[in-house]
């Protein structure tokens, strides 16, 4: 079975610091990996996705991610945050075999900047 | 414009109650999911619907039942309400499985 691993639970920093959220997945075949965003009362966002090929993926808001095979991780990183990326954050892996797979998301990283 | 609808946005009901919760997308999207957030925010699949046919269905009591009229259609029947029941539930749909999947608002239910 899939697992996502979210290191951070809650993440709290300054205005134009840097971020980067981890993330690690359990899995032994091929998968698609996301992160997702909910801002405060609102629903799931795309923030990118990787499918196949570069692995350092660019996302919208200034967001990337890089995934590493051989770490199983799609850590997510912005090089200076913004009091509006104030969320909740979700890596989630699907079964790129095909099929109607759900995601298996990580338990989410609440993250909070501060003005 | 809206791409994947939930109706209604809040539900509030007693315990042994019976309540729907529908959901449609505007996508042209194939497949079709339920998932809830609980209170600590963990999201978990509970069904998946492929042309309106049942592909996954998670641990879930069989007081859930989905039920999907066309493929653009997938709405949530939850019998007999139960306090654990009190969680946002979300509607998603993809293409074909494989893409990404879009969300909708999500339903916030409480049950009291």
């Amino acid at each position: 079975a899939q697992s996502v691993s979210q290191h951070n639970h809650h993440v709290i920093l300054s205005e134009a610091a840097s971020l980067e959220l981890g993330c690690n997945y359990s899995y032994g075949g091929t998968v698609n990996l996301f992160w997702y965003v909910q801002y405060p009362g609102q629903h799931l966002q795309l923030l990118l996705k990787y499918f196949s090929g570069d692995p350092l993926v660019k996302g919208i808001k200034g967001f990337e991610a890089e995934f590493i095979k051989s770490k199983f991780s799609f850590n997510l990183r912005k090089p200076s945050v913004q009091w509006s990326d104030t969320a909740e954050y979700f890596c989630a892996v699907s079964h790129s075999g095909g099929g109607a797979d759900g995601l298996t998301f990580g338990k989410g990283t609440h993250l909070i900047i501060q003005p | 414009d809206t791409a994947v609808s939930q109706t209604p946005k809040y539900l509030v009901t007693q315990m042994g109650n019976d309540k729907s919760i529908k959901c449609e997308q505007n996508l042209g999207h194939d497949t079709m999911y339920w998932y809830k957030q609980d209170s600590k925010k963990f999201l978990k699949i509970m069904f998946s619907y492929n042309n309106k046919e049942l592909i996954i269905n998670e641990t879930v009591p069989n007081r859930f039942s989905p039920k999907s009229p066309d493929k653009a259609h997938l709405n949530l029947h939850i019998n007999s309400l139960e306090l654990g029941d009190s969680a946002v539930y979300f509607c998603a749909s993809s293409l074909s499985g494989r893409e990404t999947q879009y969300f909708g608002p999500g339903t916030r239910l409480l049950v009291l």
